[in-house]
């Protein structure tokens, strides 16, 4: 079936290094891919989304490109800062199916 | 300001109880869906609707009902027949029913303890 697979945590950072969290998909086609984020107690927000091969996401400082050849839409961040301290989930939707991977808790120390 | 709105942020429910959850949208989206999240875990799908008056059952309905009566709302029961009904309750909506491409928008979620 459908799904993706994304890097476990908890992952622990200082502030202003570089993030990558990994996320890889499995599905029938070309899905729709997604990274949302849910700071503590909230839902998610969308952070960025690609919906094609080779289209880039950005937002916040955050980017992800969905790569075709290795199935995968990695989220990086050049420089982390402790507001970014969150839950990243990364999502996809292939037809009728919405689809998530089980999170990844990112901890930003200063 | 357009968005999803839930209600209550905390519920508790007594042993036996019926409880419902609200989730409002006033988003214009055709599609409405209820996740769970149990602590340290992802999101898993308990009901859909693409369109108002009908209504799929996700990978655990089991223990919940729902009814999608307005476009604008989606409330969800969880039933006495709910055994471990400790969560954190999200809703979201989408802008077509047919899903797929479409961007899913989700409430602030509202925590379930059981008495």
């Amino acid at each position: 079936g459908n799904s993706v697979t994304q890097m476990e945590g908890p992952v622990t950072l200082s502030e202003e290094a570089f993030l990558t969290i990994n996320c890889t998909y499995t599905a029938t086609g070309y899905p729709s891919l997604f990274w949302y984020v849910q700071y503590p107690g909230e839902g998610l927000q969308l952070l960025l989304k690609a919906t094609k091969a080779d289209d880039k996401g950005s937002n916040k400082g955050f980017e992800a490109t969905y790569r075709k050849e290795t199935t995968s839409f990695h989220l990086e961040k050049g420089s982390v800062q402790v507001s970014d301290s969150a839950v990243y989930f990364c999502a996809g939707a292939t037809g009728n199916q919405f689809y998530f991977g089980t999170g990844t808790s990112l901890t930003v120390i200063p | 300001d357009g968005g999803i709105t839930q209600s209550p942020k905390y519920l508790f429910r007594k042993e036996g109880q019926n409880v419902t959850l609200s989730c409002e949208q006033n988003l214009n989206h055709d599609a409405m869906y209820w996740y769970r999240q149990d602590p340290g875990q992802g999101l898993r799908l308990i009901y859909y609707s693409q369109i108002v008056n009908d209504f799929q059952k996700g990978d655990i309905a089991e223990g919940y009902s729902v009814s999608r009566e307005k476009k604008e709302s989606f409330p969800l029961t969880v039933t006495s027949a709910q055994k471990n009904p400790t969560a954190f309750y999200l809703c979201a909506s989408s802008p077509r029913g047919s899903g797929g491409l479409e961007t899913q928008y989700f409430g602030p979620g509202t925590r379930l303890l059981v008495l």
